[in-house]
C-alpha cells in the first residue's frame, strides 16, 4: 500500500545531541511537510518542500534542519539549538503544494529528552 | 493567526449524528474549507472539503452556509471509533504560492455508548 512511513516511532535524545527523524513516502508526491505538535495543541509547521532540492522554513524552523535530496525522502534533524525538542513530530505529503490538495500524514515520531 | 473558530470539545451518543460547527468569517472567495481528524497518537486524516456547495462522501457531510462564514461537519451515525480531534481548516497561501494548512486546536469529539 502507498503511504508515509515515519521512523522511529519513539526516540530519546540526550541534551546537546542532534537527532534525525526519518520520513519516506511512496505516493510519488512532490510536496512534503514537517509539523510539530505539543500536548493539547494544534500542528505547527517546521519546514516544507515543494520539490526535490528545495525547501522553505515554516513558522518554527529555528533549531531544525532538513534536506530533500530524493523525492521520496524528507528527513528532519533536531539540532542541539532546539531548546525544547520534546514533542510529537508529524510528516506529511501532498501531490503538489501549488494548490491546496489534501495532505497524507505519517503516524508520527514522539521525541523525548533523557 | 487562526482563521477558524471551533468549540473546544463536544460529545455525542453512539448511533446519533454528530454536528461539528466551525466559524470562518474572514474566508475569501476562493478559499476552501477542509476538515481533518486526528485519533490519539496518530497523524491527521483528511475527511472532506468544500467551496460553496454542500458535499458528502463515505465519511461525512459538509454543510456550508450561503455567506460561507461558517460550516458544519456531520457524521451521520457516530461510532466509538469516531472519537478524535476534528480540525476545520481554511487554506492559507504562503509566500511563494504554496498552500499550507493551518491547524488550530480543533474540537475534541467524544462518542459515548
Amino acid at each position: 500500500d502507498g503511504g508515509i512511513t515515519q521512523s522511529p516511532k519513539y526516540l530519546f535524545r540526550k541534551e546537546g545531541q542532534n537527532v534525525t527523524l526519518s520520513c519516506e513516502q511512496n505516493l510519488n508526491h512532490d510536496a512534503m511537510y514537517w509539523y510539530r505538535q505539543d500536548p493539547g495543541q494544534g500542528l505547527r509547521l517546521i519546514y516544507y518542500s515543494q520539490i526535490v532540492n528545495d525547501f522553505q522554513k515554516g513558522d518554527i524552523a529555528e533549531g531544525y534542519s532538513v534536506s530533500r535530496e530524493k523525492k521520496e525522502s524528507f528527513p528532519l534533524t533536531v539540532t542541539s539549538a532546539q531548546k525544547n525538542p520534546t514533542a510529537f513530530y508529524l510528516c506529511a505529503s501532498s501531490p503538489t503544494g501549488r494548490r491546496f490538495q489534501p495532505q497524507h500524514f505519517g503516524d508520527g515520531t514522539r521525541l523525548s529528552i533523557l | 493567526d487562526a482563521k477558524t473558530t471551533q468549540p473546544t470539545s463536544m460529545d455525542c451518543a453512539e448511533g446519533r449524528a454528530a454536528n461539528l460547527p466551525c466559524n470562518h468569517s474572514t474566508i475569501s472567495g476562493n478559499e476552501y474549507v477542509y476538515w481533518y481528524r486526528q485519533i490519539h497518537s496518530q497523524g491527521p486524516q483528511y475527511i472532506i472539503h468544500g467551496l460553496k456547495n454542500n458535499e458528502t462522501n463515505e465519511m461525512a457531510s459538509l454543510i456550508i452556509t450561503e455567506d460561507r462564514k461558517s460550516s458544519t461537519l456531520i457524521l451521520p451515525h457516530a461510532t466509538l471509533r469516531d472519537t478524535a480531534v476534528y480540525y476545520c481548516i481554511v487554506s492559507s497561501v504562503q509566500s511563494g504560492g504554496s498552500y499550507i494548512p493551518t491547524f488550530g486546536r480543533g474540537t475534541s469529539l467524544i462518542v459515548h455508548p
